[in-house]
């Protein structure tokens, strides 16, 4: 069964940068594409960014392009998440997920399936 | 960006009534439409994906319908653990969007 695993929670100062990580115990690590989905206290889910990691593929939401990178390690199945000039607006709860297709033909769709833990980032001084 | 607005925000029900909550797309998106549920403290789950197709081992009581710019998530006779908040999420393109969630709460 897949699992992803992701790393503690941080507490980081305005204007520094924080790296989430994300482990996937499945074994099918690279053959699916890993988002990352943010929540702030009390609001609803936020799309950053996706990686397909057996390709290197990237995708950034438009609001997070050039603060964010996302990366992957086939070696140790583990994708992250690299936040830079953190403000008090980025305390959020930062979610790994799988995009698992709904076929395996050409019109395949996908849905977030699994998801981390969560990983609770605060940003204060 | 695709915008998608959920209705209502909030709901009261008692347990064995029957609930819809309405999602709508600012554009045509087809049927890629993903419906999640949310526990406090937990991560969201899938319930429906492609707008009508039910996750293994989620109860039938849960439906989905629709396309194009209006769909619905219907759970025919609320159970005590289904009180949650409920989101819907377009798979159509980039960048993936949520509805603002609709927080399903006891009568």
């Amino acid at each position: 069964q897949v699992q992803l695993v992701q790393s503690g929670a941080e507490v980081k100062k305005p204007g520094s940068s924080v790296k989430v990580s994300c482990k996937d115990s499945g074994g099918t690590f690279g053959n699916n594409a890993i988002s990352w989905v943010r929540q702030a206290p009390g609001q609803g889910l936020e799309w950053m960014g996706v990686i397909i990691p057996k390709f290197g593929t990237l995708n950034y939401a438009q609001k997070f392009q050039g603060r964010v990178t996302i990366s992957a390690d086939k070696s140790t199945s583990t994708a992250y998440m690299e936040l830079n000039s953190l403000t008090s607006d980025d305390t959020a709860v930062y979610y790994c997920a799988r995009e698992k297709p709904t076929s395996s033909g050409p019109t395949s769709q996908h849905y977030f399936d699994p998801w981390g833990q969560g990983t609770l980032v605060t940003v204060s001084s | 960006d695709i915008q998608m607005t959920q209705s209502p925000s909030s709901l009261s029900a008692s347990v064995g009534d029957r609930v819809t909550i309405t999602c709508r797309a600012s554009q045509s998106i087809s049927n890629f439409l993903n419906w999640y549920q949310q526990k406090p403290g937990k991560a969201p789950k899938v319930l429906i994906y492609a707008a009508s197709s039910l996750q293994s081992g989620v109860p039938s009581r849960f439906s989905g319908s629709g396309s194009g710019t209006d769909f619905t998530l219907t759970i025919s006779s609320l159970q005590p653990e289904d009180f949650a908040t409920y989101y819907c999420q377009q798979s159509y393109s980039t960048p993936l969007t949520f509805g603002q969630g609709t927080k399903l709460e006891i009568k």
